[in-house]
């Protein structure tokens, strides 16, 4: 079974303030998608990585995929209250489903 | 230009009745996924379904739990003689495609179904 652990659990930062959260895992993914959901809803997707050392970025938002593929991190500039949720790491390996970490759960202070 | 719906948003039942969830996935969409969410937790994959067959079942418990989705209608997740350790949120996702290269596919997830068992 391929785990997608998520660092840290929970992360509560001011406004203005930068964050990295990341997502790691022993085996090598294809690709690993992040989503955020919000409080009584569904995870909506941000972005996918497929290639070893990608970046992408969207708005303040930076995402990393690791060289070796068994590891990504987000990177957010500025934290907005806006941005409070559970960011999650999703990834697809020989399987092909879908496998989620259990998320970093933000909170931004205003 | 609807996402995908789920019904009902809540829903209790008390230990031994049966929860029935459904999903509408979005409107060119034939591929359907069900998670289940814990508290503090992520998703964990249950079942992906396209229309009238079942591809993928592997996450989902053995006995009690079974899923459709049908030509016409929306999917349907029932879990007979419920007990409480299935109180959990009950996400449906869709997709324009399934497995084959599924890194690059966009999961659509509805608003989920917050099953509480009394």
């Amino acid at each position: 079974t391929q785990l997608l652990e998520q660092s840290p659990q929970f992360l509560s930062i001011q406004e203005g303030e930068n964050l990295t959260v990341y997502c790691n895992s022993s085996s090598v993914f294809s690709s690993l998608q992040w989503y955020r959901q919000e409080p009584g809803e569904g995870p909506v997707l941000l972005v996918t990585v497929v290639t070893g050392g990608e970046v992408k970025k969207l708005k303040r938002l930076t995402f990393q995929f690791g060289d070796a593929r068994k590891d990504s991190s987000l990177h957010i500039t500025a934290a907005q209250p806006g941005d409070t949720g559970l960011y999650l790491c999703a990834g697809t390996g020989g399987s092909e489903k879908l496998v989620f970490g259990k998320g970093t759960k933000l909170t931004v202070n205003p | 230009n609807a996402g995908v719906m789920q019904n009902p948003r809540h829903l209790v039942r008390r230990r031994g009745q049966e929860a029935r969830l459904r999903c509408s996935p979005m409107k060119g969409h034939s591929h359907v996924y069900w998670y289940r969410q814990l508290p503090e937790e992520g998703l964990k994959f249950m079942v992906y379904l396209q229309k009238e067959n079942i591809i993928d079942e592997s996450g989902m418990p053995k006995e009690r739990f079974s899923a459709e989705f049908p030509k016409e209608g929306p999917s349907i997740l029932r879990i007979q003689q419920v007990v409480r350790g299935d109180s959990a949120a009950y996400f449906c996702a869709s997709s324009p495609r399934g497995y084959g290269g599924m890194g690059n596919i966009k999961l659509f997830f509805g608003s989920g179904t917050q099953l509480s068992v009394l």
